[in-house]
């Protein structure tokens, strides 16, 4: 079973800054892991797929790399409605990660 | 307009059953994946099932094999989740989800949750 940790748990970063999260999977999932942002009361929104492709009207302050077993999600200048949780999800067996929380400091 | 809408969630007590629905519009229903995904109370998301456009094909988490039936109607549009032998550990918002987004790299032909509905809540206890 592939499993998925992300970390941090929390980010606390101000607007303006740049955010780095990360996901790491138990075993190579080659570049099949998808982010989404889920704000409260929301159901979550995709992201990124394939490690790295910007989903539909995603702004392009979001991006994502990595392969095999690290993975990161980049948000080079955080604005106010970013701040929400993170899921990673890889496509094998379709496992979430736990999630982190970006809140503003 | 994509849209998902979920019905079906209640309270029931432990060793209970429901259905939940999923009534889909504004894309061609048969053409997508679909997949069942629930986020307990204050936690994280945790996939639970999915089918393949035809039905022909349905994949599960361990925690609810022998439980969990997922079914779709085409004709309907509409996808159904039967969960059985309820536990106080499948309370949680169940979403109906989407699999719209075809990966691009081509080994496997795997799709990504793109459209989401906005939850129906299942509570169980006594």
């Amino acid at each position: 079973e592939i499993v998925l940790t992300q970390s941090p748990a929390t980010l606390s970063l101000s607007p303006g800054e740049r955010a780095t999260l990360s996901c790491r999977a138990s075993q190579s999932i080659s570049r099949y892991v998808a982010w989404y942002q889920q704000k409260p009361g929301q159901a979550p929104r995709l992201l990124i797929y394939d490690a790295s492709n910007r989903a539909t009207g995603i702004p392009a302050r979001f991006s994502g790399s990595g392969s095999g077993t690290d993975f990161t999600l980049t948000i080079s200048s955080l604005e106010p409605e970013d701040f929400a949780v993170y899921f990673c999800q890889q496509r094998s067996n379709w496992a979430f990660g736990q999630g982190t929380r970006l809140e503003i400091k | 307009e994509v849209q998902l809408v979920e019905s079906g969630g209640g309270l029931v007590q432990p060793g209970g059953s429901l259905r939940l629905f999923c009534a889909a519009s504004g894309f061609t229903f048969s053409n997508y994946w679909m997949s069942w995904v629930r986020q307990a109370p204050g936690k994280g998301l945790e996939w639970v099932a999915n089918i393949k456009e035809d039905g022909s094909e349905k994949y599960y988490v361990d925690s609810v094999k022998g439980r969990f039936t997922i079914s779709r109607d085409n004709a309907k549009n509409s996808l159904y989740l039967q969960i059985n032998s309820l536990r106080a550990e499948d309370t949680a918002v169940y979403y109906c989800a989407r699999e719209g987004v075809p990966s691009a790299i081509g080994f496997y032909n795997y799709y990504y949750i793109d459209v989401w509905g906005k939850g129906t809540t299942v509570t169980v206890s006594s």
